[in-house]
C-alpha cells in the first residue's frame, strides 16, 4: 500500500516551452502533497505544499508563476514548470500524506528527471 | 524548529564489514524520524522510521537504527555491508503537527569489494 507514481519518469524539453508533472497517489487518498526538487548529489529541497481544492503554499525563493501546482483531486497533483530554461533541470520528487496514516510519514514517488536543453 | 544533521558527508566501508551513518536532530516537538535509501537516478525509499514506539528500530536490508533522546541522535547501522548497499541515505526529521519534513544533507556510502 502507499503507492506514489509520477509521469513521466524523465523528459527532454526544450528552453521556452513548458512542461507538466504528474503525482499521483494510487491507493489511497491524499489531502496534502509535496513536490521537491534535488540538484545532483544534493539534498531534497521543497519547493511547495498543496492541499486538495486550494492554492498551493510554496517556499522562500520559489517563484510561484514559474512552477504552477494544482491539486484538483485527492489522489493528483501536478507541477507545470513554465517557459523552462536549462537552470530549470533537475530531478523532481512528489510525495502525498494523509491524516487518516501517521500524520508525520510521506509517501515518496519515483522522481521525474527533468532536462531542458 | 526542526534541523537535522547528517554528520559524515560520505562514508567508505570494505563488503562485509559494518556501516554507521550518523544522524544528529534538534526538534521542539517529540520528533519523528526517518531514514531514506536513494540509489542512483532512483526516487527515495524508506528504510525505517520512528514514532515515540520502541526506540530500537528495525528496517529493511538488514539496517537498524537506535533513538537516544539524551544524545538526540538517530544513527543508522548494518552489521555487514553488501555492494548493493552502496547508496545516498538521507535521515529526516518530521513533527510539530504537521506533514513538514527537513532532509539531512545525506551520506553517500560507498562498498567496497
Amino acid at each position: 500500500g502507499a503507492v506514489v507514481s509520477q509521469h513521466p519518469s524523465w523528459v527532454i524539453c526544450k528552453s521556452g516551452t513548458s512542461v507538466k508533472i504528474e503525482c499521483r497517489s494510487l491507493d489511497f487518498q491524499a489531502t496534502t502533497m509535496f513536490w521537491y526538487r534535488q540538484f545532483p548529489k544534493q539534498s531534497l529541497m521543497l519547493m511547495a505544499t498543496s492541499n486538495e481544492g486550494s492554492k498551493a503554499t510554496y517556499e522562500q525563493g520559489v517563484e510561484k508563476d514559474k512552477f504552477l501546482i494544482n491539486h484538483a483531486s485527492l489522489t493528483l497533483s501536478t507541477l507545470t514548470v513554465t517557459s523552462a530554461h536549462p537552470e530549470d533541470s533537475s530531478f523532481y520528487i512528489c510525495s502525498a500524506g494523509t491524516s487518516g496514516r501517521n500524520a508525520y510519514e510521506q509517501y515518496f514517488g519515483p522522481g521525474t528527471r527533468l532536462t531542458v536543453t | 524548529a526542526q534541523s537535522v544533521t547528517q554528520l559524515d558527508s560520505h562514508v567508505s566501508v570494505s563488503e562485509g564489514t559494518p556501516v554507521l551513518l550518523r544522524c544528529n536532530y534538534s526538534s521542539s516537538y517529540s520528533p519523528s524520524l526517518f531514514w531514506y535509501v536513494q540509489h542512483p537516478n532512483k526516487g527515495l525509499q524508506l528504510l525505517l522510521k520512528y514514532t515515540s514506539a520502541a526506540t530500537l528500530v528495525k528496517g529493511i536490508n538488514g539496517f537498524e537504527a537506535e533513538f537516544k533522546k539524551s544524545e538526540t541522535s538517530f544513527h543508522l547501522t548494518k552489521p555487514s555491508a553488501h555492494m548493493s548497499d552502496a547508496a545516498e541515505y538521507f535521515c529526516v526529521v518530521s513533527g510539530g503537527g504537521g506533514f513538514k519534513t527537513i532532509f539531512g544533507a545525506g551520506t553517500r556510502l560507498f562498498v567496497k569489494a
